[in-house]
């Protein structure tokens, strides 16, 4: 079975900054897809940014990038000159490819980062 | 853009009733999910469905039930709510696609069980 780890249950980080939140996932499975996903006060989940496993380029999304160390299970969301909007628990997510119907999110269990002024 | 409808947002329900939680979307998906979040344990998967009248457990299906007699309708059923069942759920739907498509969320439901 999968499993995905979130270290850190709570950051935080100074308007502008930069902050890298961690993830660690464990599966036998060759290929498959990493998510992150955000949610703030509003509960709303926001798909941040995706990672397919057989691409090597780390993915990104404006000020957010991902470092994705396949060998070491690792796919690390990298959050540059952070915004107080950026304020919100952030999900690491893993999926099986969809060959087959019903394919679920496995979620980590979360990371809250705040964002001040 | 596709949207995932969670008809209640907040219900508070006795012990020992019958909830059932409504979910609806509008853009054809194959697959619905429930999940349900809590503090310090993230989302975990109740139930889900890829087709009509179908339906897989997920981690954590004890205690509830589902239906899913319309492609776009999924319901989540607890048979006789309990106090430990007090949490927020949330309802999503993919569709089946080889590029790993993005799965879409509703805006959650809070249930409180006295």
């Amino acid at each position: 079975a999968q499993t995905v780890t979130q270290s850190q249950p709570e950051m935080s980080v100074q308007e502008a900054e930069t902050v890298t939140l961690s993830c660690t996932y464990d599966t036998s499975e060759n290929n498959y897809y990493l998510f992150w996903y955000k949610q703030p006060p509003s509960r709303q989940m926001i798909l941040v940014i995706r990672q397919e496993a057989y691409k090597q380029q780390n993915a990104t999304e404006n000020r957010f990038s991902v470092n994705f160390q396949k060998a070491a299970k690792s796919f690390s969301l990298k959050i540059s000159d952070s915004q107080l909007g950026d304020t919100a628990m952030y999900f690491c997510a893993f999926m099986k490819p969809i060959y087959q119907a019903g394919t679920a999110l496995i979620f980590g269990k979360g990371t809250t980062l705040s964002v001040s002024s | 853009d596709v949207k995932v409808t969670q008809s209640s947002r907040y219900l508070v329900k006795r012990t020992g009733e019958k909830v059932f939680l409504e979910c609806v979307q509008d853009m054809d998906h194959e697959n619905m999910f429930w999940y349900r979040q809590d503090p310090g344990l993230g989302l975990r998967l109740i139930y889900f469905s890829y087709d009509v009248k179908m339906k897989e457990k997920g981690d954590i299906p004890e205690g509830y039930s589902v239906s899913r007699e319309k492609k776009e309708r999924f319901s989540l059923i607890l048979e006789s709510a309990s106090t430990n069942q007090t949490s927020m759920y949330l309802c999503a739907s993919s569709l089946v696609d080889r590029e790993g498509n993005t799965i879409y969320f509703g805006e959650g439901s809070w249930l409180t069980v006295v």
